[in-house]
């Protein structure tokens, strides 16, 4: 059964680092094809996809956020880390992890999403 | 960059009516990579389809996924209350790497 689930500060203040941990079981980040990816969800907003890291350590960022993002993974604890600097009240919203196995559907797609955490940035 | 478009912003069904939802992109995406999520209130979106026909594990096989190209289609074939909803689109491969859709609200 595969789970995943995001922990972290529920309240950050402007120009702070938010730190997240993803935990997960089920599956393991060191298999061929495996990645997690981190995405976030505004209020009443569309999910905006974050950053990613795959089962040989690569890792990809979106482009409006890559100089404030750093994704890391500890494989013996199956957990996955996003670090954000400086953040801001515009970075306000739900933050999710979730799975892609590209070797087991072919596709790259979400196919196991942790239940998300507010974040809320406010002085 | 891929931009993607979702109409109607708004579907307003009563249960056993057919819904159709459209997702269109700026550019050409890959089959293979496009996806679509339910998200249901108060909890994190699920997988439907992938590979844009593909239901994942355990979807239930009145929702169905079409198109290639720039245009897709989710369908659900007869609506039950339990699926209220917001629907995503998702491409993967353009810039940035994942892209959503704005959604498309579903009232029943």
């Amino acid at each position: 059964q595969v789970t995943l689930r995001e922990s972290g500060p529920a309240l950050v203040k402007p120009t702070q680092t938010l730190t997240l941990t993803c935990t997960f079981s089920g599956f393991s980040l060191t298999t061929d094809g495996m990645s997690v990816s981190w995405i976030r969800q505004p209020p009443g907003k569309a999910p905006e996809w974050l950053a990613r890291i795959d089962w040989d350590d690569e890792k990809y960022f979106t482009t409006s956020l890559k100089t404030r993002l750093a994704v890391s993974k500890d494989t013996s604890k199956n957990q996955v880390v996003l670090t954000m600097t400086n953040v801001d009240p515009v970075d306000t919203a739900t933050y999710y992890c979730a799975r892609t196995d590209y070797y087991g559907s072919g596709t790259y797609d979400f196919d196991y999403w942790g239940q998300g955490v507010l974040v809320t940035v406010s002085s | 960059e891929i931009v993607l478009t979702q109409s109607p912003a708004t579907l307003s069904l009563s249960p056993g009516e057919r819904a159709t939802l459209s997702c269109r992109a700026s550019q050409l995406v890959t089959v293979d990579y496009l996806a679509w999520y339910q998200q249901r209130p108060g909890q994190a979106p699920r997988l439907l389809i992938h590979g844009a026909t593909s239901r994942a594990t355990g979807i239930p096989d009145r929702f169905s996924g079409s198109g290639s190209g720039t245009d897709f289609t989710l369908t659900i074939s007869r609506v039950e209350p339990e699926d209220v909803g917001i629907y995503y689109c998702q491409q993967y491969g353009g810039s940035p790497l994942f892209s959503f859709g704005p959604g498309t609200k579903v009232d029943i």
